[in-house]
């Protein structure tokens, strides 16, 4: 299985409502990433957990909150969101991050993303 | 933040042609890896090249890197239609940190 998967694939939610973005591997991967892209331009890095923890966070919102309850799924908390926020967001996730020399980083697999919608 | 900058930001070929994009970052960086988007979707991997490598094939793809001037490039042969999609190229900054270019939009006409 070399497949991530993200639910829902669209979502489309008000800005008072609380809902969850859900990714899943079953790589046996440790690194699990989840990046934003609006329309027409690269992704960009949200947040890495890396065995479970939570290694990088880009300064994002709290209004965005990652959940890793294991190390097969990832989780997107969305509360009180804005028009703004509306975009793809994408989970990704790469092989053991600690165990490789860094010039051994392996690549970083993509789900198909989550169409999100702030109304 | 964006690391990389990519040219050109579109480029439009017939079948049959080369397609080449370029990329451009300005850290340090343990490999440089590119990927393809289509519309909407989720990225594929292409292909990965590491900080001690010059050159890397895969099928019709080359890709090329000098760290010196902290650039690579990426050689689509002899294209297709279903080429037609966003590249990206994406540099691994070390501790799981990855950051992508602005993207190259290729049309590639029948």
């Amino acid at each position: 299985d070399t497949e991530v998967t993200q639910t829902p694939k669209h979502l489309v939610m008000g800005m008072t409502n609380k809902k969850s973005l859900k990714c899943e591997q079953h790589m046996g991967h440790r690194a699990m990433y989840w990046y934003k892209q609006k329309a027409k331009k690269p992704p960009e890095l949200m947040f890495v957990y890396s065995y479970e923890k939570l290694s990088i966070n880009e300064s994002v919102p709290s209004r965005f909150s990652p959940e890793c309850p294991n190390s097969s799924l990832l989780n997107l908390h969305l509360h009180a969101l804005q028009p703004e926020d509306s975009a793809l967001y994408l989970c990704a996730s790469s092989q053991d991050p600690l165990n490789r020399p860094t010039n051994k980083r392996d690549t970083q697999y993509f789900g198909p993303g989550t169409r999100l919608t702030v109304l | 933040s964006q690391q990389g900058e990519e040219d050109p930001q579109a480029l439009s070929i017939q079948e049959g042609e080369n397609a080449t994009m370029n990329c451009s970052y300005k850290t340090s960086i343990n490999n440089l890896q590119w990927y393809r988007q289509n519309s909407g979707r989720g990225l594929v991997h292409l292909i990965l090249i590491r900080s001690n490598e010059r050159e890397k094939h895969s099928g019709r793809l080359r890709v090329t890197l000098d760290t010196s001037k902290k650039s690579s490039s990426l050689l689509i042969t002899a294209s297709r239609a279903a080429d037609t999609a966003s590249y990206f190229c994406a540099t691994d900054l070390g501790d799981n940190d990855m950051r992508f270019g602005a993207g190259t939009r290729l049309t590639v006409k029948p």
